[in-house]
């Protein structure tokens, strides 16, 4: 079993809805989780970070952690062209953060 | 201030080949991190310098695979006789914590 596994997509998603990208991790004793978002031949940017259950906010973006069911989503409200990219979960176990192979999302205008 | 820095950005090579990949992390950042990502796959970690110490070489794959940092300052990642299964975008991060990773631009390793 993969440490932390994505759905690779890609996921395509009407401009203006919502995109929603799972992440399930298999170390109990992960601490710290983190979205990416890393654009065609470009580097990884953090966008969203989270640390105890529940959803956590930023703007268009939502972490939504739950440790019970080793499970971290992240959901885009009203989706733009421009967050068409590869998200990349990652989970911190440790000093060494462990990234899954990403989740392909395309935009649809 | 200068985010993390990377070279060469491309670097096209001959197996067999040594290279030395090269990363400025940003002043400051005591943690730095180097990653391999392959041509439509995820980042896989490689190693882990806590100041100059490696607490965690796991991800380096085989011998031919080495890396130092001086101080709290440069990395040097080097691949000895390198393969053609070398090619990929060699990712560096720095952090001041274990958290919140800066990447730098990566280098494109190409082997010939």
């Amino acid at each position: 079993q993969k440490e932390v596994e994505q759905n690779s997509g890609p996921l395509s998603v009407p401009e203006g809805a919502i995109a929603s990208l799972n992440c399930t991790y298999s170390d109990r004793g992960s601490q710290s989780f983190f979205w990416y978002r890393q654009y065609s031949g470009k580097s990884p940017e953090l966008i969203m970070s989270i640390y105890s259950n529940g959803d956590k906010e930023d703007g268009r973006f939502t972490a939504q952690l739950n440790k019970a069911s080793q499970y971290v989503s992240l959901l885009i409200r009203d989706s733009q062209p421009s967050d068409s990219a590869t998200y990349l979960c990652a989970v911190r176990g440790g000093e060494k953060l462990t990234f899954g192979t990403g989740t392909r999302l395309t935009i649809i205008p | 201030g200068a985010g993390v820095s990377q070279s060469p950005s491309n670097k096209v090579t001959e197996k067999g080949k040594d290279v030395e990949l090269r990363c400025d992390p940003i002043s400051g950042h005591t943690a730095l991190y180097w990653y391999r990502q392959r041509l439509g796959q995820g980042l896989e970690f490689l190693i882990y310098f806590q100041g100059n110490s490696a607490p965690d070489k796991s991800g380096l794959p085989s011998d031919r695979f080495s890396a130092e940092r001086t101080g709290e300052s440069v990395s040097t990642l080097t691949i000895q006789r390198t393969q053609q299964e070398d090619s990929a975008v060699y990712l560096c991060a720095s952090n001041p914590w274990v958290d919140t990773q800066y990447f730098g631009p990566g280098t494109r390793l190409t082997v010939l």
